[in-house]
């Protein structure tokens, strides 16, 4: 079981904002910076957000990042179909040493 | 073009070994951490080890500690992982990433009887 606890999904209708979240702790959020991924059915995960709220070139800006003590948040505005994928936070653990993933949240759009 | 390139997955025994290769191209493996991370089938993803940059320190899963090590040729600008003591719970989609910015598509190993 991960360190990081995501909800096991979230939906919505096109237009429509979701926000993910990842909850960690001192040693891990609370301490270094989050990454998101975004997993498309069947292909490799995808860097989409780096350092918290950095969005790598060619994400679209209506993916956002933030993050609060030791939760972290992925934000999508303006769903579109082409969102309907799993996304993972990821940061690095001082206690273990080591990377850890959340659980990952399956985006549907309805 | 930065590219990363997995093989030498397949079948094995429980206790056998086998050894992964990432070639990289369009970039240095000294100049960025390299990382690997395995998908067991229809499950999320797992950090499983990383290699600095300067190829000085490496980290690993306390699930594979002991059984897998990275390590790199950069006269090949190629990453390994050499698991040896596999286990059923082994079995997944094992992909090599650039500085989490750049994967490749991943190499499958089965671990059965």
């Amino acid at each position: 079981q991960s360190v990081l606890t995501q909800p096991p999904s979230a939906s919505g209708t096109p237009g429509q904002r979701v926000t993910i979240s990842c909850s960690g702790s001192s040693s891990n959020i609370g301490s270094h910076a989050v990454n998101w991924f975004q997993q498309l059915p069947g292909t490799a995960p995808i860097l989409l957000m780096y350092s918290d709220t950095q969005r790598p070139s060619g994400v679209p800006d209506r993916f956002s990042g933030s993050k609060s003590g030791s939760s972290a948040s992925l934000a999508i505005s303006g769903l579109q179909s082409e969102d309907e994928a799993d996304y993972y936070c990821a940061v690095w653990d001082d206690s273990l040493n080591g990377h850890v993933f959340g659980t990952g949240t399956k985006v549907t759009v309805l | 073009e930065v590219q990363v390139v997995e093989s030498g997955g397949g079948l094995v025994q429980p206790g056998g070994s086998l050894r992964l290769s990432c070639a990289a191209s369009g970039f240095t493996l000294s100049s960025y951490a390299m990382s690997w991370v395995r998908q067991p089938p229809g499950k999320g993803l797992q950090w499983v080890s990383s290699i600095s940059a300067s190829g000085v320190s490496a980290y690993y899963a306390d699930s594979v500690k002991g059984r897998f090590t990275i390590s790199r040729d950069t006269s090949k600008n190629t990453l390994y992982l050499q698991m040896h003591s596999l286990r059923v719970e082994d079995t997944a989609l094992y992909y090599c990433a650039n500085n989490w910015a750049y994967w490749g598509q991943g190499t499958l190993v089965t671990v059965s009887s």
